[in-house]
């Protein structure tokens, strides 16, 4: 069956520049999720988008933005990098899309910021 | 404090043995429940929603108390496979986003 696609799989970056990631759902599915998961850390929730449209915020800094376009595929944006940016960013997908269904996580994004 | 809570481990048990893992939340509103498994720099693998009533998947018990706002998972006969980390995870009542606790590191030895 066919899963959540992430890209790029690793990303080695310098301090102040900037990253896109991009997250394909599960065919089907409207929802997206980002997720960061720092070393030894759990996954912290990010944002998410409904229908293009963004449905909740988490701890996303002020530098990351997001969104959802109409082929339902996420980039998240990242820009004047840090140190602590470097993390592990899954993108989950769910469908039809509200309250409490299944998330299915994408293999991630590596992060290095140097 | 956590709004999910787990006893991190590691729970060391050899091969065959019964271990179960226990987690707390604390967001009375929260709706849905699962456990996630998670190898070493991989993804959240969904291991089992879990109901009211109780579900079970094989070997994989799950068990959830709205009252108490408990948790609970138990894996009977166990593989050296299911050596990993066992993650507790709540929706945030209402939105779609997940609550994750901190996970529960499972060591299973020949």
């Amino acid at each position: 069956a066919a899963g959540v696609i992430q890209s790029p799989r690793h990303l080695i970056k310098e301090k102040r520049e900037t990253a896109t990631l991009k997250c394909y759902p599960i065919p089907r599915h409207d929802t997206v999720y980002w997720y960061q998961q720092g070393p030894g850390q759990d996954p912290q929730f990010l944002i998410s988008f409904y229908e293009k449209m963004q449905s909740d915020k988490g701890s996303i800094p002020d530098r990351f933005s997001a969104q959802q376009f109409s082929d339902y595929h996420s980039e998240l944006n990242m820009s004047s990098l840090e140190l602590g940016d470097s993390a592990l960013y899954f993108c989950a997908s769910s469908f039809p899309g509200q309250g409490g269904e299944t998330q299915y996580f994408g293999p991630g994004t590596r992060l290095l910021v140097l | 404090r956590k709004e999910v809570e787990q006893d991190p481990g590691p729970f060391n048990v050899p091969e065959g043995a019964t271990v179960a893992f226990n987690c707390t939340y604390s967001n009375s509103a929260s709706q849905s429940f699962f456990w996630y498994r998670q190898d070493c720099r991989k993804e959240p693998k969904l291991l089992m929603s879990v109901y009211s009533s109780g579900n079970e998947d094989g070997r994989f018990t799950a068990q959830l108390n709205r009252a108490s706002q408990y948790i609970s998972l138990l894996i009977r006969d166990s593989k050296l496979s299911d050596s990993a980390t066992y993650l507790c995870v709540v929706n945030s009542g209402g939105y779609n986003k997940l609550i994750f606790g901190a996970g529960t590191r499972l060591a299973v030895h020949p």
